[in-house]
């Protein structure tokens, strides 16, 4: 069935270092990755996204790189900032108008200042 | 422009009982998701809405189920509460049009199951 793994569960870097979130899904239809973040009391808010088309997508300090043939796909946040801190999900769809996402379990993420 | 709202923010409810859930979704904005999210579990799909109609279903059993009305405003339903539905449920809403898969979430309902 449809999966994404993802790691790490938890994330602690220094303010101003990068961090790195990978993720791996099963379904090879999958076509789109979008990246949320959920701060504490707050539903998930999109942060990037990439399609099947696409091998980097890029956004400030944060990008995305996808690999359709390994099935992986990671978030890249650079020159962190204590406000990075947050639940980061990955998921991945077949198709980008639905509602259907399956996600990742989420990635912790402490930026210590 | 006001997000998605999500009604009640938080319920506790026994075993047995049922719960309502309800979500507005953001103006112009005709496709309604939910989903559960729990530590152990993570973020699960319910259910998706589009034009009232269910155009795509999760692995849940049939005590989960839910409706969209004509302005998508969505509710869903969970009958015959057990101590594991306790969870947040998250709605969110998109234009569900071939430009953009962006969901917006709300900040959920918070169920407690004692």
């Amino acid at each position: 069935g449809e999966n994404v793994e993802q790691h790490p569960s938890t994330l602690s870097v220094q303010e101003g270092d990068s961090a790195v979130i990978k993720c791996t899904y099963s379904d090879s239809a999958s076509n789109y990755f979008p990246w949320y973040k959920q701060e504490l009391g707050k539903g998930p808010q999109l942060i990037i996204d990439i399609r099947s088309n696409v091998g980097e997508k890029k956004d400030q300090r944060i990008a995305v790189t996808l690999n359709k043939t390994a099935k992986h796909f990671s978030l890249h946040i650079t020159e962190t900032q204590p406000e990075d801190s947050a639940v980061y999900f990955c998921a991945a769809s077949k198709n980008s108008n639905t509602g259907k996402l399956i996600f990742g379990q989420g990635t912790t993420l402490q930026v210590k200042p | 422009k006001a997000g998605v709202t999500q009604t009640p923010r938080y319920l506790i409810k026994t075993r047995g009982q049922q719960v309502t859930l309800s979500c507005s979704p953001i103006s112009g904005h005709r496709s309604v998701s939910w989903y559960q999210q729990t530590p152990g579990q993570g973020l699960q799909f319910l259910f998706e809405y589009f034009s009232e109609t269910q155009r795509n279903k999760g692995n849940f059993p049939g005590r989960f189920s839910g409706r969209q009305f004509s302005n998508s405003r969505s509710e869903m339903n969970v009958s015959t509460l057990e101590l594991g539905d306790s969870a947040l449920y998250l709605c969110a809403s998109s234009l569900a049009g071939p430009s953009t898969g962006e969901l917006f979430f709300g900040e959920g309902s918070r169920l407690t199951v004692l």
